[in-house]
């Protein structure tokens, strides 16, 4: 059985950059799309990009410009990074696998807050 | 920006049929969006219930089914069951990425 395992930092000040990574257990790293879905307090989801073994990514066109998604595949991770965060990216983060959405990861909430 | 539109809220009785609809502001949703749907109740993480338009995992109760519906994704739901009330959610495959729908809340009263 596969299983999602995701950390990071909680808290996080302003124009700070957000950094998470998912580790992979039980299964493949190859042939799947790896992906992170965020979920602002109160809202609903938002997907903010996905990432391949190879390292070919594609990224929600409203964060592009401050996402990047990195695979490392000698330790079956993968990792976000959220530069200048602001407190609308306040929200529980969520790395899953593609195709089939299963499994995700257990969720991170990150904080911006001065 | 692609929009996917949920309808807001609905109602179900106990024991009756409800279906929720996934549109896209670009037009007809297909087969080639490879729509999926999630179930998710308060404080946890989503499910997923519905892949590739009407497949189904292990642990998707039988009385879930997807289909497409009048240019829509759709999720029907029959027999409902108290535990049915959650959140759902459709997600819709474009060129380059992905796109969640504004999410139903399904109340089972």
């Amino acid at each position: 059985q596969v299983l999602l395992q995701q950390w990071g930092a909680g808290l996080l000040k302003p124009s700070e950059t957000l950094s998470l990574t998912c580790a992979v257990y039980g299964g493949s790293f190859s042939g799947y799309s790896w992906t992170w879905i965020r979920q602002p307090p109160g809202k609903g989801l938002e997907w903010i990009g996905e990432i391949n073994h190879s390292g070919t990514t594609n990224y929600n066109p409203s964060l592009k410009s401050r996402v990047t998604l990195l695979v490392d595949t000698s330790k079956n991770q993968f990792s976000l990074k959220l530069t200048s965060v602001t407190g609308a990216d306040t929200a529980v983060y969520f790395c899953a696998r593609w195709p089939r959405a299963d499994p995700w990861g257990q969720g991170t909430l990150v904080t911006v807050s001065s | 920006q692609v929009v996917v539109t949920q309808e807001p809220s609905l109602t179900v009785s106990p024991g009756g049929t409800v279906t929720l609809t996934c549109g896209s502001s670009t037009g007809a949703v297909t087969s080639g969006h490879y729509p999926y749907w999630f179930q998710q109740k308060p404080g946890q993480a989503p499910r997923t219930l519905i892949y590739d338009t009407s497949n189904k995992h292990s642990w998707t109760p039988a009385r879930f089914s997807g289909s497409l519906l009048g240019g829509k994704a759709a999720l029907t739901l029959s027999s409902a069951q108290p535990e049915d009330e959650a959140e759902y959610y459709c997600l819709l495959s474009y060129s380059g990425g992905h796109v969640f729908g504004t999410g139903t809340k399904v109340s089972v009263l």
